[in-house]
């Protein structure tokens, strides 16, 4: 069965510096997106990327996060400068179509910011 | 903007007990209606969606009614089991682009 991959499970950095999170979506998925939850609490939509470029982003993705997807099957979240509010489970999502199909998740990235 | 607010847990059942957890949404137009369930160390799952008023989703014995007159969509089970211990986590996607709009979750405990 097709699934979302995302790697490093789990990443520990220090505060200031610049972290990848990279998912691999399914591949013949067109939407593809980023949300987050901090510990404890509900999972928040941060970005959509439709078409090789940004269709949506929350208040919450702000200068300091980018994504991109630079080959035809990776997708990555870059956060740069990373703060200790940054620490949360990442999670990359994909979807066939826009309208009405399921979205299937990764098993997340945990990062840990200290 | 749209919101999804679901009841706090933790809930804590026995084996074989009867399972609600409810779930409202406000939203404009209108939004399709998902249960995700995230088990311990995994990602998150869709368990069951509703598209339209009065719709119905099902999956696994988890049952789901799409009330568009109480803007809810309460998630049942008639008889839990250990293995559903989980988290639940109701969402709404609405618009273009369908981003999902989650509520807290639920923490789910079953005992034996």
């Amino acid at each position: 069965e097709p699934e979302v991959t995302q790697t490093p499970s789990h990443q520990v950095t220090q505060m200031g510096q610049e972290v990848i999170l990279r998912c691999v979506p399914i591949s013949n998925h067109l939407y593809f997106y980023w949300y987050r939850q901090i510990l404890g609490q509900k999972v928040e939509f941060l970005v959509s990327f439709y078409n090789n470029e940004i269709s949506e982003k929350s208040e919450i993705f702000d200068d300091q996060f980018s994504v991109e997807r630079p080959d035809g099957s990776n997708f990555t979240l870059k956060i740069r400068s990373t703060k200790l509010e940054d620490s949360a489970m990442y999670f990359c999502a994909s979807r066939l179509t826009a309208l009405n199909t399921e979205a299937f998740f990764g098993q997340g990235t945990r990062l840990t910011v200290v | 903007g749209d919101s999804v607010t679901q009841m706090e847990g933790p809930v804590t059942l026995s084996e074989e007990a009867f399972l609600t957890i409810n779930c409202t949404y406000t939203a404009t137009g209108y939004p399709s209606l998902f249960w995700y369930v995230q088990y311990p160390g995994e990602g998150l799952q869709l368990l069951l969606k509703a598209t339209k008023a009065d719709d119905k989703g099902s999956n696994k014995g988890f049952e789901a009614t799409y009330r568009k007159e109480t803007t809810s969509f309460h998630l049942e089970k008639g008889s839990v089991q250990v293995s559903d211990s989980a988290v639940y986590f109701c969402a709404l996607a609405n618009g273009y682009g369908n981003k999902l709009v989650f509520g807290a979750g639920t923490i789910l405990r079953v005992k034996s």
